[in-house]
């Protein structure tokens, strides 16, 4: 099946980690993805991961990919207020010659001080 | 700045009614796809364009339409609106299965 979860909701103080968890079903995703969104805008792609990579860093950005679990997580650095918004974990998965990505419900950080 | 760029940024209808989206992709890309975002949830995929042909459907009703013209600005067709199409409809555009780029979407609200 095609899902992905998230949970709903994280709330952090400035300058601390955030880490965003998210699990999918499909072992056949070929990239996975990273988006925030701000409030009445549209989807910023953060970062993604290859499906065979277990890690990648990218500035104040760290995913991890455990694909054994199918879990990602993110890992925002020294958070800071800028940084509040919906986080949107995706997997692509390529179906009948085209791809289209699967998104989670997203997850609100909310930064405070 | 993405270079996706969607029409009207915001409009309302009432049910029954059809409505027009429109999307002009970066340049050089050949591969339209459209999302329907709803409240406090993630975008699901509509459909996707690739060279003015339909190449992939989500799981949406036939009401949902498409084009892709040959300089592959695309448009997306809702006939007969109901309510609970009142959501973010974003355009992604992409050139060989690359990364997707997101336009900034189009806010519908059914009345």
């Amino acid at each position: 099946g095609e899902d992905v979860e998230q949970s709903l909701f994280l709330s952090v103080r400035e300058g601390d980690s955030s880490v965003i968890n998210c699990t999918y079903t499909d072992s056949s995703s070929t990239y996975l993805y990273w988006y925030k969104q701000e409030p009445g805008a549209g989807l910023q792609l953060l970062t993604y991961i290859f499906s065979n990579m277990d890690m990648k860093q990218d500035q104040r950005l760290t995913v991890l990919l455990n694909k054994k679990d199918k879990h990602l997580s993110l890992r925002i650095a020294d958070t800071q207020t800028g940084d509040s918004a919906i986080y949107f974990c995706a997997e692509s998965l390529l179906s009948g010659g085209y791809n289209k990505l699967i998104f989670g419900a997203g997850t609100r950080l909310a930064v405070h001080p | 700045e993405t270079g996706v760029t969607q029409s009207p940024t915001h409009l309302i209808k009432t049910r029954g009614q059809q409505v027009t989206l429109r999307c002009s992709s970066q340049s050089g890309h050949n591969t339209v796809s459209w999302y329907q975002q709803a409240l406090g949830q993630g975008p699901q995929f509509i459909f996707q364009y690739y060279r003015e042909e339909e190449n992939g459907r989500g799981n949406f009703p036939p009401r949902f339409s498409g084009l892709q013209f040959p300089n592959y600005s695309s448009e997306l067709n809702v006939n007969a609106l109901e309510l609970d199409d009142s959501a973010l409809y974003l355009c992604a555009s992409t050139e060989g299965g690359g990364e997707l780029f997101f336009g900034e979407g189009s806010r519908l609200t059914v009345l």
